[in-house]
């Protein structure tokens, strides 16, 4: 098992620029998470879905979307990007409560 | 008020220490209460968790949970320096988790 995969691990994007965040897991979980990590700072939960066709919205959900069309993908979109969502975006995937597993993050840069 | 509050640290301590990590939260609708471990530029990963109060032991690690003070910890003992990492709480409610700021610390060989 590969775990949870995101893709890409670096950007650098312009202001209004679009783009979209990839993450897959194949352990088959249900439930899938995006969260965003600024420096010093804990993990805000962005979008969050308990199965395919299912989402709804964390904390920070504003100049995201996302999508969940299987239960393996879990795609986060940015449209019109600005330098507030500079920061390190993590997917997540979990079978139930007691256990949760992050990809390895995206290192977003807005310039 | 923020629903986890953690005191963000740094924390940096001798090998061998008792170190003591903890947050306070404020909604009473948390069972769930996770200890996640971060290590510089890595995902966090799961430590261990608690359900309800009480106290759980897994090696040198120890987390316990007062509800009735909205308080959580966890102890770490005879610390290593692999054991430098940021820790954040996470208490879970309503498929959500909530992370805290997170704590930093250092273990000086």
């Amino acid at each position: 098992n590969a775990g949870v995969t995101q893709t890409p691990k670096f950007r650098i994007l312009k202001i209004g620029q679009s783009m979209t965040l990839q993450c897959t897991q194949d352990m088959n979980h249900n439930y899938m998470y995006w969260y965003r990590q600024d420096p010093g700072m804990g993990l805000k939960l962005i979008y969050y879905s308990v199965g395919a066709g299912i989402t709804d919205k964390g904390e920070v959900p504003n100049g995201y979307n996302v999508s969940r069309s299987t239960t393996e993908d879990f795609p986060l979109r940015l449209e019109l990007a600005a330098p507030s969502q500079t920061s390190v975006y993590f997917c997540a995937s979990r079978p139930e409560v007691e256990t949760q597993y992050f990809g390895p993050g995206t290192r977003l840069l807005v310039l | 008020q923020k629903e986890v509050e953690q005191d963000p640290g740094p924390l940096s301590v001798p090998e061998g220490a008792i170190v003591s990590l903890n947050c306070t939260y404020s909604n009473s609708a948390f069972q769930y209460f996770m200890w996640y471990r971060q290590y510089s530029r890595k995902g966090p990963e799961l430590l261990m968790y608690t359900y309800s109060s009480g106290n759980k032991e897994d090696g040198r690690f120890t987390a316990q949970v007062d509800k009735s003070s909205k308080y959580i910890s966890l102890f770490i003992r005879d610390s290593q320096p692999s054991d430098s990492a940021t820790y954040l709480c996470a208490p879970y409610t309503g498929n959500q988790f909530y992370f805290g700021t997170g704590t930093s610390l250092t273990v000086i060989p």
